[in-house]
């Protein structure tokens, strides 16, 4: 059974810091790896998806790397803003051959970026 | 942008009443999924639904939990009896056919209070 964990739980940091958020899964043979924000009381945007034949994908100030072998990747925010506090889900579906339905959610790093 | 979009925002009820959470998928969109989150607990899956049937359903999924497509635009989740324990938000999430490679598009949330 797919497990994912996210390390920090809680991080803060003054603004402009560049910051790596981090999270492990423990089967390595994932189809795809997806990180998402969550605002208090919100739903879950989607802000990267990394196709297990990639490395990294790039959005803005955002880079997500994906090291299948070790079952981890890292989310990396470049000059950090206030409007980027939130928490930061990462999710994995549960192996290869069942990519098209549930995601396994980690419990999310709650990030507070302070002016 | 086009929006999964959930109604209501709040419902509250009491234990033993049959409870219906709505929502509107993306237009063009395929295959459609529930997750749900307990306050200060992880997201977790709880169905997915494909050409009209369920693909996936978790073990939380139980007899109590129904979902159906009644029209083409609306997608619901029936509790039959609510359970104190099933006060969680509730999240409607779709996604096209771009293949298992596209990114869930959450709403914002049905947030169920059982009283």
């Amino acid at each position: 059974k797919q497990e994912v964990t996210q390390i920090p739980a809680a991080l803060s940091v003054p603004e402009g810091e560049n910051l790596v958020l981090n999270c492990s899964f423990t089967d390595s043979a994932i189809y795809n790896l997806q990180w998402f924000r969550q605002d208090p009381g919100k739903g879950l945007t989607s802000l990267l998806l990394i196709q297990s034949s990639q490395r990294e994908q790039t959005s803005g100030r955002l880079n997500a790397s994906l090291d299948k072998s070790s079952g981890r990747s890292t989310l990396y925010i470049a000059a950090s803003q206030p409007g980027d506090s939130a928490t930061y889900l990462c999710a994995v579906p549960p192996d290869y051959n069942n990519a098209g339905n549930m995601l396994t959610f980690g419990g999310g790093t709650r990030l507070m970026v302070k002016p | 942008e086009p929006e999964v979009t959930q109604t209501p925002s709040h419902q509250v009820t009491q234990m033993g009443q049959e409870v219906i959470l709505r929502c509107v998928p993306i237009s063009n969109h395929l295959y459609f999924y529930w997750y749900r989150q307990i306050l200060g607990q992880k997201v977790e899956f709880l169905v997915s639904f494909y050409n009209n049937e369920i693909s996936e359903k978790s073990e939380i999924f139980d007899d109590q939990f129904s979902v159906e497509r009644p029209d083409g635009s609306n997608f619901t989740l029936k509790i039959r009896s609510t359970k104190l324990e099933d006060s969680a938000m509730y999240f409607c999430a779709s996604r096209d056919t771009g293949g298992y490679n596209s990114p869930l598009h959450f709403g914002n949330g049905t947030r169920l209070t059982v009283t």
